[in-house]
């Protein structure tokens, strides 16, 4: 069956400081991936997406995410975080010729000033 | 990208009683997707709506419950009907890239926050 997993539920790190959140998916098919930003009182934001090509993405914000497929992983990273990075992640995968998506159940990252 | 606008942005609603959400998008796109987003929890598709057909419910979803229209190619509504404070949610939609493609791209509205009491 296919589900995404995001180990992590809360994540806290300094300003400044490197991020990674984890996203593992499991999809029998070619994947479609996205990460997307939940701000306090907001809606989602589409950070990125991978659908085929050079396994690194660049998004918005300063994110990248990799593509591993012999990890079924979708990583997200930045370099250095800042405080307005504060919210909620999601990884979502995009079932292929449906729209259908199947997001995981997200990851609360709180930055300490 | 696509600009999604939703009404209302937050309700509080009594039990027994329906709500209409409304979403607007700037670009006419075929797919439209309706969410509910439970507190603490992730997003779950209710149904997708075509401009001119029925919309489809997922698994654990009815029209009765929440009756969905599509009267043109930038709007939609969604209705919860005789809620109760389990409906208490936020309700997000969502539209494929009005650019168009196969990459299933979506775009997200901003949210309607319902607490029913």
């Amino acid at each position: 069956a296919q589900s995404v997993t995001q180990p992590d539920i809360h994540i806290t790190v300094s300003e400044g400081a490197s991020l990674e959140l984890r996203c593992n998916y499991s999809y029998g098919a070619t994947p479609y991936l996205f990460w997307y930003v939940q701000s306090p009182g907001q809606g989602l934001q589409l950070l990125l997406k991978y659908f085929s090509g050079d396994t690194l993405v660049q998004g918005i914000k300063g994110f990248e995410a990799e593509f591993k497929r012999s990890q079924s992983s979708f990583n997200l990273r930045k370099p250095s975080v800042h405080w307005s990075d504060a919210a909620e992640y999601f990884c979502a995968v995009g079932l292929s010729g449906t729209y259908k998506y199947i997001f995981g159940t997200g990851t609360r990252l709180k930055v300490l000033a | 990208s696509a600009v999604i606008s939703q009404k209302p942005s937050r309700d509080i609603c009594q039990r027994g009683t329906s709500l209409t959400i409304q979403c607007q998008v700037d670009s006419q796109v075929t797919m439209m997707f309706w969410y509910r987003q439970q507190p603490g929890q992730s997003l779950t598709l209710i149904a997708t709506a075509n401009q001119g057909s029925e919309a489809t419910y997922e698994s654990g979803f009815v029209i009765d419950k929440f009756p969905i229209s599509r009267p043109n190619l930038t709007f939609s509504t969604l209705t919860v009907s005789n809620m109760s404070p389990e409906d208490s949610s936020i309700y997000l939609c969502s539209v494929e890239d009005p650019s168009g493609g196969p990459q299933e791209t979506q775009y997200f509205g901003p949210g309607t926050r319902l607490l029913v009491l």
